[in-house]
């Protein structure tokens, strides 16, 4: 129940096309649900994050989908460019421990092609 | 500001040796995590430190793995006769009281020889 499952694994797509990454959680206590992005060598960074009382949010050219009743959210990336090439992580936290633990999906690494 | 800084950056180290590993969180931030990321994987939680509160252990994969931090300061993560397996890029992130993001160093790369 802890899990967030992520898909897919690898993704490669062409510059200005719109690359989706999907994220499932079972966890209804969960309240936050970021996304991270990471480049080689480098610590993950908070890319865009939402909460469960919104459907959507964008921010530049990244936009969460989220789906209260499926358990699901979405990461689209808009006109993507070679620069946005790295690895995608979701993570879910939250309910009632205070903890503000991240449980992390497994990634996805991202290909823009020129 | 200064964001997270850990140290170092590259340990190699052979199979049976200690490790300590440092992490020092942005100045304010109560709130300290270490991760573990193994070649191609997700990020593990390993532990979590807030304030003068027990820290959470349900992360540390086995007995050889502790932790410690003194107050709101650095932390360290120490591995006792390190294995093959221990060799993994090693996160800490820190995050302020009552919010929810997490800042995350650039990692300590451990290898195993």
């Amino acid at each position: 129940q802890q899990q967030v499952k992520q898909s897919p694994q690898s993704l490669i797509v062409q510059k200005g096309g719109i690359p989706i990454i999907n994220c499932a959680y079972e966890n209804t206590a969960f309240d936050y649900f970021p996304w991270y992005q990471q480049f080689p060598g480098k610590g993950p960074a908070l890319l865009i994050a939402i909460r469960p009382d919104v459907s959507e949010k964008k921010e530049g050219r990244f936009t969460i989908s989220f789906n209260k009743s499926a358990k699901q959210f979405s990461l689209h990336i808009m006109d993507s460019q070679p620069g946005d090439s790295a690895t995608y992580f979701c993570a879910a936290s939250g309910g009632t421990s205070g903890t503000y633990k991240y449980i992390f999906g497994t990634g996805t690494r991202l290909k823009v092609l020129a | 500001g200064a964001g997270v800084s850990q140290s170092p950056s590259n340990k190699v180290t052979e199979k049976g040796k200690d490790v300590e590993l440092r992490c020092d969180p942005i100045s304010g931030h109560t709130a300290l995590y270490w991760y573990r990321q193994r070649l191609g994987q997700g990020l593990e939680f390993l532990i979590y430190f807030q304030g003068n509160s027990a820290p959470d252990k349900s992360g540390l994969p086995s007995d050889r793995f502790s932790a410690e931090r003194t107050g709101e300061s650095v932390s360290t993560l120490t591995i006792q006769r390190t294995q093959q397996e221990d060799s993994a890029v090693y996160l800490c992130a820190s995050r302020r009281l009552s919010y929810n993001e997490q800042f995350f160093g650039p990692g300590t790369r451990l290898t195993v020889l």
